[in-house]
């Protein structure tokens, strides 16, 4: 199966800081990457789609000013949670296909604590 | 609107008997359907999906799931548990093939020697 590899694996920083977390397909060209969150004992839940070269769509709710999404190239996308605070703490998981794949392959996950 | 209920969040089994993790899903048309398993820490793999060919779906470790379009379920079943099954099992239906996945809360599997 296809690759996704997230960085980091897990963060820890101050509220109102602003955090990063990369998505990258190692061994496909990545049309369309997905972004979720997953509270604690709860199911995953999409915040936003990303298709390369164009402007993320954002699930109902989730600010967008809020989670910054960038997906510049066909192997990365990032999301960057600005000013977090720890109602922000969870964990993000990315994934990406493409039209060939026909399948979302995820990445390992990025665990969020803000402090 | 598509969703799937996940009829247990936690099945109890022994090493080397049956599992089963029921799977009940509701869409308006013709779903895609997948079973992904997530281990403690690590991101969610694959098991198998269904696209409308064959109704009953081998995957992979042993796993197989049969899509009943009247009882509207998707049910997974593994013949023979092992130690290494436990862990989260997420039931999932897709609209056309692999956009705007919903997933189901899990079901957590625990096996015991």
């Amino acid at each position: 199966g296809a690759v996704v590899s997230q960085h980091p694996s897990w963060v820890i920083c101050k509220s109102g800081t602003s955090v990063k977390i990369e998505c990258r397909s190692l061994d496909f060209q990545a049309t369309t990457m997905f972004w979720y969150r997953q509270f604690p004992k709860q199911s995953l839940m999409l915040m936003a789609t990303s298709n390369e070269g164009s402007k993320a769509t954002y699930e109902q709710g989730v600010e967008k000013d809020k989670f910054l999404i960038n997906h510049a190239s066909l192997t990365l996308s990032t999301l960057t949670v600005t000013s977090a605070h720890p109602e922000d703490s969870s964990f993000y998981i990315c994934s990406a296909t493409s039209l060939a794949k026909n399948i979302q392959y995820f990445g390992a996950g990025t665990r969020l604590s803000v402090l | 609107a598509q969703s799937v209920t996940q009829l247990d969040s936690h099945v109890s089994v022994s090493e080397g008997t049956p599992v089963l993790l029921r799977c009940n899903y509701s869409s308006s048309y013709s779903p895609s359907l997948f079973w992904y398993v997530q281990h403690p820490n690590k991101g969610l793999q694959l098991l198998l999906k269904y696209t409308s060919a064959a109704t009953l779906v081998k995957g992979i470790n042993g796993f197989e799931a049969e899509f009943k379009k009247s009882e509207t379920s998707f049910h997974l079943t593994k013949p023979s548990a092992h130690m290494s099954d436990a862990a989260e099992y997420f039931c999932v239906v897709g609209s056309t093939g692999f956009q705007k996945l919903v997933f189901g809360t899990g079901t957590r599997l625990l096996v015991s020697p």
